[in-house]
């Protein structure tokens, strides 16, 4: 299964409220997670099972989708939140989409 | 606290073989399986294969031919060889906590591999 992200680069203010998208090109059933990944840092888990929060992670943070399109919502950004986000989808093997780098206007 | 320490070089010269070791505390080997996830720089991560709980491996198919990767639990070490390295090999190599094949839910600090004479 491929999955294509986009934006692949997104520019917001702080407040914001932000969706990232991820497609895949088949169902996913719903197994599908998300990445935050900091410059210099390994990937860290946000999202899993489309909409399950990773202990840990801020409530902003939300996962929704079916089927083959799935969204990453951030409620209200905070300047640490500026990272490459990666959707994952482990249905049908295990593949990452190409990112969506999200930035400071 | 679980952790997750990839070691091994980080020049690899064309050709020849990388060798990694990830070095895990926190969990067993015998109940949680663990990954190998790369990433050539600014682009996606690539899950690469894997070492079951229970000894079993699993490798992604474009990269079967020439990835094998095993376990000594008695060290709670991990290992992958990879052999006839090329340029397009280059990036950063992960060492993954991988409960049931699903999410990766931790991850090493990772290893830089160059593949260049």
């Amino acid at each position: 299964i491929q999955l294509t992200q986009s934006p692949s680069l997104l520019s917001a203010s702080v407040g914001d409220r932000v969706t990232l998208s991820c497609k895949g090109s088949q169902n996913i059933n719903n197994y599908l997670a998300w990445y935050q990944q900091k410059l210099g840092e390994a990937p860290k888990l946000l999202i899993y099972n489309t909409n399950s929060l990773q202990t840990g992670i801020p409530s902003r943070f939300s996962g929704s989708g079916s089927g083959t399109d799935y969204t990453l919502t951030i409620s209200s950004l905070q300047p640490e939140d500026v990272a490459t986000y990666f959707c994952y989808q482990y249905n049908n093997g295990w593949t990452f989409g190409g990112g969506t780098k999200l930035e400071l206007k | 606290q679980v952790q997750l320490k990839e070691s091994g070089p980080g020049l690899v010269q064309p050709s020849e073989t990388l060798s990694l070791t990830c070095t895990v505390s926190g969990f067993s080997l015998t109940s949680y399986s663990v990954s190998w996830v790369r990433q050539p720089s600014g682009k996606g991560p690539e899950w690469m294969g894997r070492m079951w709980y229970d000894g079993d491996t699993a490798y992604n198919s474009a990269l079967k031919s020439r990835l094998s990767i095993s376990r000594d639990t008695s060290k709670n070490q991990v290992f992958l060889k990879m052999n006839s390295l090329q340029t397009d090999d280059t990036g950063t190599y992960y060492c993954t906590r991988d409960p049931a094949a699903y999410y990766f839910d931790y991850w090493g600090q990772g290893v830089m591999v160059t593949v260049s004479s």
